[in-house]
């Protein structure tokens, strides 16, 4: 069973320029999320969507971030302009439907805003 | 609201010794509980869960977890440390609100195995 899938591994961009991150969760699984991971910290949720629904976006600063899953499958984050606080690693994570108990995240995505 | 402390930023362990990572955690109502791993450049692999039951836990690659309501704590351990357990570790908790399945998580530990 192929993992969870993430792209592009690595991104290093300007302050106030744009930069879009791309999951593709596991085959079959309803609920997709989005973590942001500062170093030193532990992850963060930044929003959960179950199918093509936000579920969860309590945590996503809308002013710059958005996130969409058009078709229920795979997701697409993006940070328009970006800060030099938002350098940091994106983490996926996809879970079977009713099982948000278990998690499958992917490599991540590490982005480094200069 | 619901969160979790990692008191220790690192542990030294000698290969071959027992190891401990500390977690302890505040929520209200009964807690679902998670232990994952980051290898550099890798994303977080799931070790083990507690959800209810028994109150020790075994997981991936030798490791055991206990869960002590009294103490709030969900301790993560292995007998017999390996270097190739040196790594980040992340203690969590589930969020119970709603159908969020959002995990909190701790600001990790670093394991350190020493030959």
């Amino acid at each position: 069973e192929a993992g969870v899938a993430q792209s592009p591994r690595y991104k290093i961009i300007e302050k106030r320029q744009s930069v879009a991150f791309w999951c593709n969760p596991i085959s079959g699984h309803a609920t997709l999320y989005w973590y942001q991971q500062i170093l030193g910290q532990g992850p963060k949720l930044l929003i959960q969507f179950q199918n093509n629904g936000v579920v969860d976006d309590s945590q996503l600063p809308k002013d710059r971030f958005s996130a969409e899953r058009l078709k229920g499958v795979d997701s697409t984050l993006k940070i328009q302009p970006a800060k030099l606080e938002d350098s940091a690693v994106y983490l996926c994570a996809s879970s079977p439907w009713g099982r948000t108990d278990t998690q499958y995240f992917g490599p991540g995505t590490r982005l480094t805003v200069l | 609201a619901q969160s979790v402390a990692q008191p220790e930023d690192q542990v030294n362990v000698a290969e071959g010794n027992p190891l401990t990572v500390k977690c302890t955690y505040s929520v209200s109502g009964n807690p679902y509980l998670f232990w994952y791993v980051q290898y550099p450049n890798r994303g977080l692999q799931f070790l083990l869960k507690y959800i209810t039951g028994d109150n020790l836990v075994k997981g991936s690659y030798g490791f055991e977890a206990e869960f002590n309501k009294s103490q709030t704590s969900f301790h993560l351990k292995k007998p017999s440390a390996l270097v190739s357990d040196s790594a980040l570790y992340f203690c969590a908790v589930r969020a119970l609100s709603g159908n969020t399945g959002k995990l909190i998580f701790g600001q990790g530990t670093t394991l350190q195995v020493k030959p």
